[in-house]
């Protein structure tokens, strides 16, 4: 079954706009939430990542939001630019005993000129 | 300091026949995950080992998938008498610790193609 949800499956923005994506778990046992930048025919790259003991988490340009109480966080990417078109996922990871990250469907970002 | 090696890039192969999938982790990481990509969706974790070790197969079919991390040389995730539905990215990563305490990077992945 399905643990971590994503949306939207696609997305377009224009440039210089703020692109959210949004992702929900289940399981109370994951403890470090990353996201992935993945172009076409490579491998996912982390982009940054958060632990939920910090509800806001920001490297740049890109911002991961967490709300523990909801089960949800998110990545806001400031000012996008075309270069930020990507496939974007969200993962979840347990604790110690639980290592595989469990992703979510992905986001097709496209940003427009 | 060179990433996640994978090879081969594209591997094309009929029904019925082996593919073989190489991952050479980053200098200085034991621990290796296999996860695979179907078209369109997010990746699926297959296997975690360390060296001369599986730790999790969880994600592993139960039959012609098998994966080693030996003690020398690269991990390898060996798929055998492919069938259609075997064709996939499949993507390795490693890390420096646990998972749980390190981040995992990805290789380029190999695209299986089956005929």
């Amino acid at each position: 079954q399905q643990q971590v949800k994503q949306s939207p499956q696609s997305l377009i923005v224009q440039k210089g706009g703020i692109s959210i994506i949004n992702c929900a778990y289940e399981n109370t046992a994951f403890d470090y939430f990353p996201w992935y930048q993945q172009f076409p025919g490579k491998g996912p790259a982390l982009l940054i990542a958060i632990r939920p003991d910090v509800s806001e988490k920001k490297e740049g340009r890109f911002t991961i939001s967490f709300n523990k109480s909801a089960k949800q966080f998110s990545l806001h990417i400031m000012d996008s630019q075309p270069g930020d078109s990507a496939t974007y996922f969200c993962a979840a990871l347990g604790h110690f005993g639980n290592e595989k990250l469990t992703f979510g469907t992905g986001t097709r970002l496209t940003i427009i000129p | 300091n060179a990433g996640v090696m994978q090879n081969p890039r594209h591997l094309v192969r009929r029904r019925g026949q082996e593919a073989r999938l190489r991952c050479s982790p980053m200098k200085g990481h034991s621990h290796v995950y296999w996860y695979r990509q179907l078209p369109e969706e997010g990746l699926k974790f297959m296997v975690y080992l360390q060296k001369e070790n599986i730790i999790d197969e969880s994600g592993m079919p139960k039959e012609r998938f098998s994966a080693e991390f030996p003690k020398e040389g690269p991990s390898i995730l060996r798929i055998q008498q492919v069938v259609r539905g075997d064709s996939a990215a499949y993507f390795c990563a490693s890390s420096l610790r646990e998972a749980s305490t390190g981040e995992q990077y990805f290789g380029p992945g190999t695209r299986l193609t089956v005929t």
